[in-house]
C-alpha cells in the first residue's frame, strides 16, 4: 500500500480565498483523522471520522472549516473563507480501528494564506 | 478534556548516551499511549505504544514506561544516534470523554556526534 496520499503538498493562496485539501487512506482503514501542525499550538485533532461519519468534530476552529468523507476512500478538508492564521500543516491520518490503535499519516499539506 | 504535558521541550545528548522524554496526562480514564517520531519536515511516525494494562514495553533501544498511578509515562532511549534527533510527541487516549488522542508539545532530541 501506498500509505495515506495527502494532496497538494504545497499550497499558497491569498486571504478570502476557498481552500480545499485531500486525502485518501490507507485501504482496509476505518478511522480518518485530519490534523493541524503549528509552532504554537502543536497538532491538534480537528475532526475524526469512524466508517465515513464524522465522530467528533469539536477540535474545527470555526464555520469557516468542514471536513467531508464521502467514501471509505476519500476525504476533503474546505476552508472558505481562509485567513492568514489558518496558514499551518495539515496532516491527514488513518488507522485500522479508533484512536487506540496506530495512526499513519500522510505527508501533510503545507498551507500558506498570504 | 484530557491534558497532556511534556518535558523538556529540547533535549541534547552525546552519541552513545541514553535520552529520556516524560510525559503527564490528567484524565485517569486514559488507556493508550504512543510515541510518535517526526523528522524535520516529514509525518509523525509510531515508534512505540503502550497499553494501560502493562507497565512497561521495549524494543531493541527504545522503552516506555507507564506510571497509572502518579500518570506520567516516559520514553527511553538508548545508545543514542545522530539518526534519532527529531521531534518526539506523547500522546494519550481514553474511552471517556472527549475520546480523542491528545498529544504532548513535543521534545527536539539533537543527538552530537
Amino acid at each position: 500500500d501506498a500509505g495515506v496520499i495527502q494532496s497538494p503538498r504545497h499550497e499558497v493562496t491569498e486571504m478570502g480565498q476557498e481552500v480545499t485539501l485531500r486525502c485518501k487512506p490507507i485501504s482496509g482503514h476505518n478511522s480518518l483523522f485530519w490534523y493541524r501542525q503549528t509552532m504554537m499550538r502543536g497538532l491538534e485533532l480537528l475532526i475524526y471520522f469512524n466508517n465515513n461519519v464524522p465522530i467528533d468534530d469539536s477540535g474545527m476552529p470555526e464555520d469557516r472549516f468542514s471536513a467531508k468523507m464521502p467514501n471509505a476512500s476519500f476525504s476533503t478538508l474546505k476552508i472558505q473563507p481562509s485567513e492568514p492564521r489558518d496558514s499551518a500543516v495539515y496532516f491527514c491520518a488513518s488507522s485500522r480501528d479508533g484512536m487506540n490503535t496506530e495512526a499513519f499519516f500522510g505527508q501533510g499539506t503545507r498551507l500558506t494564506v498570504v | 478534556g484530557e491534558n497532556v504535558e511534556q518535558h523538556p521541550s529540547t533535549l541534547s545528548v552525546q552519541e552513545g548516551d541514553s535520552a529520556v522524554i516524560k510525559c503527564t496526562y490528567s484524565d485517569s480514564a486514559s488507556n493508550y499511549f504512543p510515541w510518535y517520531k517526526q523528522e524535520l519536515g516529514k509525518r509523525p511516525q509510531l515508534i512505540i505504544d503502550i497499553r494501560s494494562n502493562v507497565g512497561e514495553k521495549k524494543d531493541q533501544r527504545i522503552a516506555v514506561t507507564l506510571n497509572k498511578t502518579a500518570k506520567h509515562f516516559s520514553l527511553h532511549i538508548t545508545e543514542t544516534q545522530p539518526e534519532d534527533s527529531a521531534v518526539y510527541f506523547c500522546a494519550a487516549y481514553g474511552d471517556t470523554g472527549r475520546r480523542a488522542l491528545t498529544f504532548g508539545s513535543g521534545t527536539r532530541l539533537q543527538v552530537q556526534p
